[in-house]
């Protein structure tokens, strides 16, 4: 069965300072690839997805995330973080609409 | 944009009261889904439907079920509401042709007491 492992629980960046959340998943095949973006009090944001092709994927609000198959990982990044992207970030595997996984989040502080 | 829409933001109810939690989308999709969100352990999938009067269950069913009736709602019920069932719940819908891609609705905060 798949499975998605996030390794940071929580993650506290500068403002204006680079990003990494990582990502591994363990599937059978070669898995759909999302990461979702849950800010306080609201429900889950689509800020990329992967299916095929590119493995470096842009996605909303100046986030990428590349797909390395020998890692198995999915490693969302941003060059430079706003106070604005402190939130929770859940990366999901999938293959189809009901055989998704999500991973326990990575919560995202940012200092100013 | 698709509007994922669900009823309460926060529930508070007594143990053995029976609670249903209603989602509405408004872009005629196909699948429709029940997430419970509890820290560090992600969502996990309740129940998902695939079209009106259709259910299947997710990997936590017990102590929940699921209703149908038109294509735009989707209702979790808890049966006779336990301490254990404290959490988010999160309402997402998909259309097929997205593959995957799901909008979520804000969560509803229930705490039963």
């Amino acid at each position: 069965a798949q499975s998605v492992t996030q390794p940071d629980i929580h993650i506290t960046v500068s403002e204006g300072a680079s990003l990494e959340l990582r990502c591994n998943y363990s599937y059978g095949a070669t898995p759909y690839l999302f990461w979702y973006v849950q800010s306080p009090g609201q429900g889950l944001q689509l800020l990329l997805k992967y299916f095929s092709g590119d493995t470096l994927v842009q996605g909303i609000k100046g986030f990428e995330a590349e797909f390395k198959r020998s890692q198995s990982s999915f490693n969302l990044r941003k060059p430079s973080v706003h106070w604005s992207d402190a939130a929770e970030y859940f990366c999901a595997v999938g293959a189809h609409e009901v055989d998704m996984r999500f991973g326990a989040g990575t919560r995202l502080t940012v200092k100013p | 944009d698709v509007k994922v829409t669900q009823s309460s933001r926060y529930l508070v109810k007594r143990t053995g009261e029976k609670v249903f939690l209603e989602c509405v989308q408004d872009m005629d999709h196909e699948n429709m889904f029940w997430y419970r969100q509890d820290p560090g352990l992600g969502l996990r999938l309740i129940y998902f439907s695939y079209d009106v009067k259709m259910k299947e269950k997710g990997d936590i069913p017990e102590g929940y079920s699921v209703s149908r009736e038109k294509k735009e709602r989707f209702s979790l019920i808890l049966e006779s509401a336990s301490t254990n069932q404290t959490s988010m719940y999160l309402c997402a819908s998909t259309d097929s042709d997205l593959y995957n891609e799901q909008f979520f609705g804000p969560g509803t905060r229930l705490t039963v007491l």
